[in-house]
């Protein structure tokens, strides 16, 4: 059973440019949450996705940011017209129940150029 | 919005020593999850606790899910180099329908030789 995959690992955008993140969750997993993470520093929410629906993405900046969990296919971190300030880890969990564990992938490094 | 204190932020320790963490919230919580991560990489889950009273081994590991509910200690014992890592304590914080994994702020353990 293959754990939480992400990718890419490391991800270089020039200012202005668009990134996308992939998480592939845990089989079964239907659960997925994104978290952003600066170095020296914590996790930090940023939004919750069961397939085809945001529950809960109070932690996810307003503009130019986005997630989406399809029915088919992975979950999509968009990060549109990325800043330098966007540079930092973004990391996925899955879980299969809302109350349970959440396992996480091994991230995706952003810098941004 | 809700957050989890986790204390100490930073342990320096002999090998061979014990080392105590804690988290403590104003709210209670359902779950206390604990979490440890490597430099690079992801959280890996440690130990998982659903019940008050509860307390879980894992190895060297033993945690415990406070009586009120509103704390959870990480106990490791006769510790090595590759305990080294970031600790992190996590709970499921509710909103409305809504609910994140949040995070507390780590504990950056270090051993000695």
């Amino acid at each position: 059973n293959a754990g939480v995959m992400q990718n890419p690992r490391h991800l270089v955008r020039r200012r202005g440019q668009e990134a996308r993140l992939r998480c592939s969750p845990m089989k079964g997993h239907s659960h997925v949450y994104w978290y952003r993470q600066l170095p020296e520093e914590g996790l930090k929410f940023m939004v919750y996705l069961q397939k085809e629906n945001i529950i809960d993405e109070s932690g996810m900046p307003k503009e130019r940011f986005s997630a989406e969990f399809p029915k088919e296919g992975p979950s999509i971190l968009r990060i549109q017209q990325v800043v330098r300030g966007d540079s930092a880890a973004y990391f996925c969990a899955s879980s299969p129940l809302s109350d349970s564990e959440a396992f996480f992938g091994q991230g995706t490094r952003l810098t941004v150029v | 919005g809700q957050q989890l204190n986790q204390s100490p932020q930073s342990m320096f320790i002999q090998e061979g020593e014990d080392v105590s963490m804690n988290c403590t919230s104003s709210s209670i919580f359902n779950t206390w999850l604990w979490y440890k991560q490597d430099p690079g990489e992801g959280p890996v889950l440690l130990i998982a606790l659903y019940k008050a009273g509860e307390l879980t081994s894992n190895g060297r590991l033993t945690a415990q899910f406070g009586i009120t509910r509103k704390d959870s200690f990480l106990n490791i014992s006769a510790s090595i180099p590759s305990d080294v890592g970031i600790y992190f304590c996590a709970g499921p914080v509710y909103s409305g329908s809504a609910r994140q994994l949040t995070f507390g702020s780590g504990t950056q353990l270090t051993v000695l030789p």
